[in-house]
């Protein structure tokens, strides 16, 4: 039978291209966040984080963005690789929550 | 060990079974989560654990669910009368503290309750 159940937004894109991944945060008390890949069959696996007194931190290949004012996040790669295919999630954490929450992923797909 | 390890990998149960599921952190790491994913969906919160002890079990959907550590190490998070619903990957991740530090997450186990 037809599986249900919410479909992630999707991005395909061409090898060597730049990738730019969003992400709306909820709440305004959020004071670090991360984002995460996940391929099939595995568990996230840490990119890049940024905390939330600085607006932008670079990494290899990738760069994460904040903007508090309107509470977004995104996450940009660089010359997209084959291997990047994976849904990418991104994460915000309060102190006093110490727990992570997770959006709902994008899943990145990059074309030959 | 060098990450999380989480057994099985794969368990396929009867429905009204009770399951284990088992999570090794990272060694030194005092932190311990667990999340829940469904099919295509992000990552549920079901309970972390600071040492042994468990500050948060908000996460947790039902009284069916249960989770133990012991010697600030290994967790087990138990499922009783498993129902279709629970099928799911289960995933554990470690971290030095509850504090802003990289969470690591393990393979997950996938539950599937036939």
């Amino acid at each position: 039978g037809e599986s249900v159940g919410l479909h992630l937004p999707t991005l395909s894109v061409q090898e060597g291209d730049n990738s730019i991944i969003n992400c709306a945060y909820s709440n305004s008390a959020s004071d670090y966040f991360i984002w995460y890949k996940q391929e099939s069959g595995k568990g996230p696996q840490f990119i890049i984080d940024i905390r939330s007194n600085m607006d932008k931190r670079q990494g290899q290949r990738v760069t994460v963005l904040l903007n508090k004012t309107v509470k977004h996040l995104s996450l940009q790669i660089a010359a997209t690789q084959p291997g990047d295919s994976a849904v990418y999630f991104c994460a915000e954490n309060m102190i006093s929550a110490r727990q992570l929450t997770f959006g709902s992923g994008t899943q990145l797909t990059v074309l030959p | 060990g060098a990450g999380v390890s989480q057994s099985p990998s794969n368990k396929v149960t009867e429905k009204g079974k009770d399951v284990e599921l088992r999570c090794d952190p990272i060694s030194g790491h005092t932190a311990l989560y667990w999340y829940r994913q469904s099919l295509g969906q992000g990552l549920e919160f079901l309970i972390y654990f600071q040492g042994n002890s468990a500050p948060d079990k908000s996460g947790l959907p039902s009284d069916r669910f249960s989770a133990e550590r012991t010697g600030g190490s290994v967790s087990t998070l138990t499922i009783q009368r498993t129902q279709q619903e629970d099928s799911a990957v289960y995933l554990c991740a470690s971290s030095l503290g509850t504090a802003q530090y990289g969470w690591t997450f393990g393979s997950g186990t996938r539950l599937t309750v036939v």
